[in-house]
């Protein structure tokens, strides 16, 4: 089996500020993903990857930037954090090549809030 | 553009009965549908899929749903409910050849003893 790791778990950050959020995979998966969770809101698609240096803008991209450098790891940037956001972004893999049929493997998650 | 809809943010069913979450997709082409479960403190992990063949699908702990095209819809049923099954479930949509995967908005199932 394989593994998702988001870091950090928690992110706090101020108004205005450049934020990372870094995601890594070893299940050898083509396919990533970063998604945005609010309360109320469901899952929405922020970026996905199909391949290294690939970015495919989702639903909710803008105010983000994405980076797919390695094969195993995918990184998001909020551009510029607004005042008393809070939610929580999903990194998820995928086996990819084409068929979109396949499982998506989460991680854990990170929590992020804005001051 | 592909869309899910899921009517119903929160649903109160007692231990021991039977349970339906709805979902509605959007899509003009055959789609592929999901449904993921989010327990307490835990990931999303996969409940079923669909994506051809018999239009009931089986899933984990005795979960199944059914593809009704006529009527854009992937409903997720279980015949008896358990306290365990408390958790926030999610339909997903995606389609061949496309890898973006769209999530409806989750539906918090509460079991009630």
């Amino acid at each position: 089996g394989g593994i998702i790791t988001q870091t950090p778990k928690f992110l706090i950050g101020q108004e205005g500020q450049k934020l990372t959020l870094k995601c890594q995979q070893n299940f050898n998966h083509d396919t990533m993903y970063w998604y945005r969770q609010d309360s109320g809101k469901g899952l929405r698609l922020i970026y996905y990857s199909i391949t290294e240096n690939d970015l495919q803008k989702g639903d909710l991209s803008e105010g983000y930037d994405a980076s797919r450098e390695k094969k195993s790891s995918f990184s998001l940037t909020v551009t510029s954090a607004q005042k008393n956001e809070m939610a929580v972004f999903l990194c998820a893999s995928s086996i990819g090549r084409g068929t979109s049929q396949n499982t998506l493997y989460f991680g854990a998650g990170t929590r992020l809030s804005v001051l | 553009a592909q869309s899910v809809t899921q009517p119903d943010a929160r649903v109160t069913v007692s231990e021991g009965a039977s349970l339906q979450l709805r979902c509605k997709y959007s899509y003009s082409g055959t789609p592929y549908l999901f449904w993921y479960v989010q327990y307490p403190r835990q990931g999303l992990q996969l409940l079923l899929k669909y994506y051809s063949g018999d239009p009931v699908v089986q899933g984990v702990n005795g979960f199944e749903a059914e593809f009704i095209k006529s009527n854009s819809s992937f409903h997720l049923r279980k015949a008896s409910v358990h306290w365990s099954d408390s958790a926030v479930y999610f339909c997903a949509v995606s389609a061949y050849g496309n890898e973006k995967i769209t999530f409806g908005a989750g539906t918090k199932l509460t079991i009630k003893p």
